[in-house]
């Protein structure tokens, strides 16, 4: 049963254009929320996040938006660059034991920015 | 920084075989974490340690995988017997115990198993 699903494996955008990557949740216990970004042959590195009490969190051409309702978030780059070109997961997070908190990913989405 | 280290970056084995990865996560990270991609699971945690203690190892596939923490720098997954169907990548990951959720990942090790 999975609890975070990135419904899209892959994405094609022109350069200079918007992306938009969509990611639904289940657990409702779910109060923070990550986007990874991975290259090739590397680990995933952080991109950006939001808390539950938030709607809207913005890092220069990424902002992501958190539809607590809709159970949904999703990820906008604007504009859109061939180095964007990777695949984005959609991680989430419930409140853990001793200290630390497990991320649950959903399964990634490939963006490709052509150029 | 030099981030997380795993090794080896590859390793191709034959089933049957024991097969041990290694991570060194980011010095003064409480929290370290062994995920697993494949295609058709995506990334799923195995176990993590908080301060080098096990704590949630509900996702290790089998009794054939293992992994030990004896030290806040050093930690070890090891397959024994390695069947083909655990050829995946295997990263580890660690994070900051008072610094939220933000994990750090390694390159990973891709596994092949014959």
């Amino acid at each position: 049963d999975q609890q975070v699903k990135q419904n899209s494996p892959s994405l094609s955008v022109q350069e200079g254009r918007i992306s938009i990557l969509n990611c639904d949740y289940t657990n409702s216990m779910f109060d923070y929320f990550l986007w990874y970004k991975k290259y090739p042959a590397e680990g995933p590195t952080f991109l950006i996040s939001i808390s539950s009490i938030k709607d809207k969190n913005e890092d220069g051409r990424f902002t992501v938006f958190l539809n607590k309702s809709a159970k949904h978030l999703s990820l906008h780059i604007v504009p859109s660059q061939p180095g964007d070109s990777a695949v984005y997961f959609c991680a989430a997070s419930a409140p853990g034991g001793v200290g630390s908190y497990q991320l649950t990913f959903g399964k990634g989405t490939k963006l490709s920015v052509i150029p | 920084d030099a981030g997380v280290i795993q090794s080896p970056r590859h390793e191709v084995t034959e089933m049957g075989q024991e097969v041990t990865l290694r991570c060194k996560p980011i010095s003064g990270h409480n929290s370290l974490f062994w995920y697993r991609q494949t295609m058709m699971r995506g990334l799923e945690l195995l176990i993590y340690f908080n301060n080098n203690v096990p704590i949630d190892d509900s996702g290790m596939p089998e009794d054939r995988f293992s992994a030990k923490m004896p030290n806040a720098s050093f930690s070890t997954l090891k397959i024994q017997p390695s069947e083909p169907r655990d050829s995946a990548v295997y990263f580890c990951a660690s994070s900051a115990l008072a610094g939220g959720t933000e994990q750090f990942f390694g390159p990973g090790t891709r596994l092949t198993v014959l």
